[in-house]
């Protein structure tokens, strides 16, 4: 079975700055997805980032980018210039093949500090 | 596009009742759903998977007879929390995929009050 961890409960970051989430997993698969998901107050789930295991190339989205190092199964979070907005609980989740169940982490609260 | 919706956001039900959450996928048509369970400040833990017109498939530790889950159509599951008590209260949260694709697209969920 797969697991995720992430191993920091909370994080904050001033207005601005960078600030990196941690995220390890354990599979024996070779090819499979990365996310991570964004959860803000609202408690609705927002797709940040994902990445597809064949690929070796780090996965952008505008301030988010994300550091996939598929031997140390590690896939941590950039967010760049935090923003108040960003301000949520961070999942990071692994998905065996297309379609198939996410397994979430344990969540990293983020809080951007104005 | 590929919009989730749930209904009802917010329900508080005595205990004994039932409840039914509907979860729909508003522009396309979801082969499988998934619905999760979330306590505050914790993770999101799957409790069944639905394939449209068969039976769902409910992860170890979930009651399958209280936790009734049913995918009609490809656009349509819901999960009803039968006999419901306290210990049921929750946030309930749905997701759908097109199957063959990577993404789950996730409903608003629902907060569930059992008194």
């Amino acid at each position: 079975a797969q697991t995720v961890t992430q191993s920091q409960p909370e994080m904050s970051v001033q207005e601005a700055e960078t600030v990196t989430l941690s995220c390890t997993y354990d599979t024996s698969e070779s090819n499979y997805y990365l996310f991570w998901y964004k959860q803000p107050p609202s408690r609705q789930m927002i797709l940040v980032i994902r990445q597809e295991a064949y690929k070796q190339q780090n996965a952008t989205e505008n301030r988010f980018s994300v550091n996939f190092q598929k031997a140390a199964k590690s896939f941590s979070l950039k967010i760049s210039d935090s923003q108040l907005g960003d301000t949520a609980m961070y999942f990071c989740a692994f998905m065996k093949t297309s379609g198939s169940r996410l397994t979430f982490g344990e969540g990293t609260q983020l809080t951007v500090n104005p | 596009g590929a919009v989730v919706s749930q209904h009802p956001s917010r329900v508080i039900c005595k205990s004994g009742t039932s409840v039914k959450i509907e979860c729909r996928s508003l522009d396309f048509q979801a082969t499988t759903m998934f619905w999760y369970r979330q306590f505050p400040k914790q993770s999101l833990m799957l409790m069944a998977t639905s394939n449209e017109g068969s039976k769902a498939t409910y992860e170890q530790g979930v009651e399958k007879d209280k936790f009734l889950i049913n995918h009609a159509s490809l656009t349509l599951s819901t999960l009803t929390v039968t006999s419901a008590h306290p210990e049921d209260s929750s946030f309930y949260i749905c997701s759908a995929s097109t199957g063959g694709h990577n993404e789950q697209y996730f409903g608003p969920g629902t907060r569930l009050t059992v008194t």
